[in-house]
Order: structure tokens, then C-alpha cells, then sequence
């Protein structure tokens, strides 16, 4: 059973705060992605990584870094949080190919006072 | 530019009745669709896909078609209970695109009412 596990189901942090989600899948996926969830716009890609040590941008990434130095975790830092950053994050991961579906994370809900 | 697109925010049936959800896409260029289910404070799962070679794909109570020419594919639940009560979000991915990523749509809210 592919397992990812995200670090906190809830986090709250304040404005200029710097904020690590971690991320961990024990199913030796290539690939991993990093989501936000918000009401009415669905789940918008800020960055994946399809191998150790490399990442590409997704849609929306400003604001945010990610880091990949082994193969199961992926982290997404905020360097400065901001009030528009509270959203639901969503952490998945896939095996190499095209087509093949993602397992989902159950998500951190995170909250920027 | 919303490449998918979910048009009805929320769909409310009853129990035993047919529940349609329906998804478009303006991207030629994406040729594997997936639908996923998705229960609050949970992380989405994977419900059924479907290739573009394909126009229709079954499993159980889930049917999936895809209509290529309109660029159009919709989910059909037959039928409909409780526990399908969900948002439920259809995702794309193409030939061209790097490391399987997928782009979803808005997603749907599905109420099946007992």
C-alpha cells in the first residue's frame, strides 16, 4: 500500500515566518509534487521533482523553494509566510511514467496570522 | 488560462439516481485523463482514468467517456449512494509535459441525498 505521510495535519505560523512542510512516500516514486488547495480553483501545481536533487516550477511558485536531497522526501519552504499562503497543502507522488496517477498525502492545513 | 475546467461547482442527487460530472479541456496535447474523489480533510484518491485512445472506461459503478472532438469527459456514477458525497476533480496530463504532472480542474461538490 503506497504510503505518503505529510508532517502536521494543521499548522499555524505568523506573517514573515519562515515554514517547512515535510513530505515522505515509501514507495520508491520517482517523481514528486507539491499542491495548494483553495475553494473554487481546485488543486494549482507549485512545484514537482522527478528526481533527487532537481525540482521544476509549477504553476504558481512564487513565494515558494523546495528541496529534494533523497529520494523519499520532499520539502516545500516558505521563506516568508504571508497571509495568502494559508491553504490546504496537498503532497503526492507518482512513478516515472505518463499517466500513471499520483497517491496524495492527506494534506496540512496551514493558517498565516 | 484554465487548461481544465470543472463549469458546475456543486451537484446535488438522490440516492439510486444517476450523478453526471462533467469535465472540458482546451488542451489538444493532453491524452490521459484521471478523475479523483476527494473527502474533507482527507488527500485526493484515485478513482478511475482513462486514456485518449479510449472513449469509455468502466469500473463498477464509475464510468468514465471521453469525447475527443468536443474535448469533453464526464463521470457517471450509477448508482449514486451517501458515501459517494465528495469533491470530485478531473486531471490531464500530455505526452509533452515532464515528470507526470497532472492539471486539475476546479472540482465538484457531490451531495447524494438518502
Amino acid at each position: 500500500d503506497v504510503k505518503v505521510t505529510q508532517s502536521s495535519r494543521y499548522l499555524v505560523k505568523r506573517t514573515g515566518e519562515k515554514v517547512f512542510l515535510e513530505c515522505v512516500q515509501d514507495m520508491d516514486h520517482e517523481n514528486m509534487f507539491w499542491y495548494r488547495q483553495d475553494p473554487g480553483l481546485g488543486l494549482r501545481l507549485i512545484y514537482f521533482s522527478y528526481d533527487v536533487k532537481m525540482k521544476e516550477k509549477g504553476d504558481i511558485p512564487e513565494g515558494y523553494s523546495v528541496s529534494r536531497e533523497k529520494k523519499e522526501r520532499f520539502s516545500l519552504i516558505l521563506e516568508s509566510a504571508s497571509t495568502n499562503q494559508t491553504s490546504m497543502y496537498l503532497c503526492a507522488s507518482s512513478p516515472l511514467h505518463e499517466g500513471d496517477e499520483q497517491f496524495f498525502g492527506p494534506g496540512t492545513r496551514l493558517t498565516v496570522l | 488560462d484554465q487548461q481544465v475546467k470543472q463549469n458546475s461547482p456543486s451537484l446535488s442527487v438522490q440516492e439510486g439516481r444517476i450523478s453526471i460530472l462533467n469535465c472540458d479541456y482546451t488542451n489538444s496535447m493532453f491524452d490521459y485523463f484521471l478523475w479523483y474523489k476527494k473527502y474533507p480533510a482527507e488527500g485526493p484518491t484515485f478513482l478511475i482514468s482513462i486514456s485518449s485512445i479510449k472513449d469509455k472506461n468502466e469500473d463498477g459503478r464509475f464510468t468514465v467517456f471521453l469525447n475527443k472532438s468536443a474535448k469533453h469527459l464526464s463521470l457517471h456514477i450509477v448508482p449514486s449512494q451517501p458515501g459517494d458525497s465528495a469533491v470530485y476533480f478531473c486531471a490531464a496530463s500530455g505526452w509533452e509535459t515532464s515528470g507526470s504532472r497532472l492539471t486539475f480542474g476546479e472540482g465538484t461538490q457531490l451531495t447524494v441525498n438518502p
